[in-house]
């Protein structure tokens, strides 16, 4: 039971670059997140799907496009990166469904450099 | 709207004292806590949950934390500081939104143990 998992651990980009994050989880969970984390200022939310075959905006999601492949994955594309978008990006996913309180449960993080 | 401010961004104890880290939380709802723990390059770990049950509320590695609503406080304490809980700790926040539950994070209390 590997949880949640990201490829790759560390990636450098050159500015106009594009590049897709990867992320799955093996604990069946419903819904699952992006969030990116910047020094003195927590996390914050990228993108997130509910449920299987839905996607919605969080807090930051300009420069950022997301897939829900199944219930399994959940990607985030760099279409043309910029020097704003170095961070450490992180999965994670929740039981999901309904208003219940739902712990998250967090992939090892992306460590993104764009030059 | 839900809010969590962590009112120290570092901290530091030796081996063998208590810790406190503090947490004021803003919100309209009957609220959900956590806090989560983030080691140097890792991803976020719950060290524990509030969800209306019993205001003390104990977590994984001696780590405890008391709601006080009167207060809006959410403190994490643990009674005898180790070198192994230097780390990042997020106070968190569950906001009801859309069908799931959005975390909202504060900005981190760094922990530094010495020996």
């Amino acid at each position: 039971n590997a949880g949640v998992t990201q490829t790759p651990k560390f990636q450098v980009l050159k500015t106009g670059q594009s590049m897709t994050l990867q992320c799955a989880q093996d604990m069946n969970h419903n819904s699952m997140y992006w969030y990116r984390q910047d020094p003195g200022m927590g996390l914050r939310l990228i993108y997130y799907s509910a449920s299987e075959g839905t996607t919605d905006k969080g807090e930051v999601p300009n420069g950022y496009n997301v897939s829900r492949l199944n219930k399994r994955e959940f990607s985030l594309r760099l279409e043309s990166a910029a020097p704003s978008q170095t961070s450490v990006y992180f999965c994670a996913s929740s039981v999901g469904r309904g208003l219940g309180v739902h712990e998250q449960y967090f992939g090892p993080g992306t460590r993104l450099t764009v030059t | 709207a839900q809010s969590v401010t962590q009112l120290d961004s570092h901290v530091s104890v030796s081996e063998g004292t208590p810790v406190l880290l503090r947490c004021n939380y803003s919100s309209s709802y009957s609220p959900s806590l956590f806090w989560y723990v983030q080691h140097p390059n890792k991803g976020l770990q719950l060290l524990l949950k509030y969800t209306s049950a019993a205001t003390l509320v104990k977590g994984i590695n001696g780590f405890e934390a008391e709601f006080k609503k009167s207060e809006t406080s959410f403190h994490l304490t643990k009674p005898s500081a180790h070198m192994s809980d230097a780390a990042e700790y997020f106070c968190v926040v569950s906001a009801p939104s859309s069908g799931y539950n959005k975390l909202i994070f504060g900005a981190g209390t760094r922990l530094a143990v010495h020996p």
